[in-house]
């Protein structure tokens, strides 16, 4: 079946220092990947997305990269603040079928 | 105020003893989703809806059903509650399938 397998499950950076967690999605027909992410006892929010016909997209310090071939793509955040602590969720909709799969989560500590 | 709106958000309830969880968007959109958040398994779709009456499946349907009545409104309903479906749940909808989604704040379901 679908599925999405994101990495690393914990990440931890020095504030200024650069994070990177990636996806890998196993349905080939899937066609849009979003990132949200979650503060502690939040819901979940959007922070940026991609569709399968755009390689990458930066909103300021955030941006994501896709390719289409490996099937994965991955969160990049730079100049990481303490506000950026939080866990991420990447997902992937699949063409065709209306159904969101999700990553297990990245937990993402930054430390001062 | 554009929100999703879920209630309750907290409950305590028994094994077996029916339960709705209800979920009211205020922007008119078409798709709506639920899904379910354990510690380790991140997001998991439970049911969606693309429009009004059309419903389908997600990754784990069994033990819950919805309706979608009115394009506004998704609920959840439990019909013999378990301990299993000890959870946090969580409504989202967008414009369509593809598009960003948007939360509610949650509920926590405990099944004694």
């Amino acid at each position: 079946g679908e599925n999405v397998e994101q990495h690393p499950s914990t990440l931890s950076v020095q504030e200024g220092d650069s994070a990177v967690i990636k996806c890998t999605y196993s349905d080939s027909a899937s066609n849009y990947f979003p990132w949200y992410k979650q503060e502690l006892g939040k819901r979940p929010q959007l922070i940026i997305d991609i569709r399968s016909n755009v390689g990458e997209k930066k909103d300021q310090r955030i941006a994501v990269t896709l390719n289409k071939t490996a099937k994965h793509f991955s969160l990049h955040i730079t100049e990481t603040q303490p506000e950026d602590s939080a866990v991420y969720f990447c997902a992937a909709s699949i063409q065709g079928t209306y159904k969101y799969i999700f990553g297990t989560g990245t937990r993402l500590k930054v430390l001062a | 105020e554009a929100q999703v709106t879920q209630n309750p958000r907290y409950l305590i309830t028994v094994t077996g003893k029916k339960l709705t969880v209800t979920c009211s968007q205020n922007m008119n959109h078409e798709y709506m989703s639920w899904y379910r958040q354990d510690p380790g398994l991140g997001l998991r779709q439970i049911y969606y809806s693309m429009n009004v009456e059309v419903t389908d499946k997600g990754d784990v349907p069994e033990g819950y059903k919805v309706s979608r009545k009115e394009k506004r409104n998704f609920p959840l309903i439990l019909e013999s509650p378990s301990p299993n479906q000890t959870s946090l749940y969580f409504c989202a909808s967008s414009p369509r399938v593809g598009q960003p989604q948007h939360f509610g704040d949650g509920t926590r379901l405990s099944i004694l």
